[in-house]
């Protein structure tokens, strides 16, 4: 079936450090969404991307769609200790619904 | 931007009793609604799609008389987890689906935890 795989499951990173977190899906897709979970919160969608190749940037965070539409990847520059939580990618299932990557966990170093 | 609100937003309950959760998407109708159910550190794992008048569609393994679900409006669907067991006890997340031109777009509530003594 169709699965999206995202990686690292954890990241640690000192603050000030660059993060970059992964998803591949198995099939093409029609757009990817990504979202941020804070620590004990709920999912906050952030982007969705649709085109084929595009890059996305909401200030520190970049977001970008591969060009067969299979992969997609958040780059957060500088990490700040707000930026802590679990990102989510996620792709269309059927005409409804998302299928979820796992996660990719940052965490800022003491 | 569209706002889901969730009700309540955490429950204890004794063993064998039911407890109802509502979703409501506040300033946009929403034929569509998500309940997903969170494990600590795991991805949402989706347990029904919820259909505006219609019966709703639930994932594998997902039991559906014991996890009834209403959609009787285009604001507001109802999870009732029926005789919950402390197996049940997790994060219930339910999402509401705004369509806008071609983008559907699902804006998550803020999550039930639910404990079960």
């Amino acid at each position: 079936g169709q699965q999206v795989m995202q990686i690292p499951q954890y990241q640690h990173v000192q603050e000030g450090e660059d993060f970059t977190t992964y998803c591949n899906s198995s099939t093409t897709l029609s757009n990817i969404q990504w979202y941020k979970q804070r620590p004990g919160g709920h999912p906050v969608f952030l982007i969705q991307l649709v085109k084929s190749g595009e890059v996305k940037k909401q200030k520190r965070l970049t977001f970008q769609f591969g060009e067969a539409k299979k992969n997609s990847s958040l780059h957060i520059t500088a990490t700040q200790t707000t930026d802590v939580g679990t990102y989510f990618c996620a792709g269309p299932y059927s005409n409804y619904q998302l299928i979820w990557g796992a996660g990719t966990k940052l965490i800022i170093k003491p | 931007g569209a706002v889901v609100s969730q009700h309540p937003s955490w429950v204890i309950c004794k063993s064998g009793t039911s407890v109802k959760i509502e979703c409501r998407s506040l300033d946009f109708q929403a034929t569509t609604m998500f309940w997903y159910r969170q494990f600590p550190k795991q991805s949402l794992m989706l347990m029904a799609t919820s259909n505006e008048g219609s019966k709703a569609t639930y994932e594998q393994g997902v039991e559906k008389d014991k996890f009834l679900i209403n959609h009787a409006s285009l604001t507001l669907s109802t999870l009732t987890v029926t005789s919950a067991h402390p197996e049940d006890s997790s994060f219930y997340i339910c999402s509401a689906q705004q369509t806008s031109g071609s983008t559907d777009t699902q804006y998550f509530g803020p999550g039930t935890r639910l404990t079960v003594l």
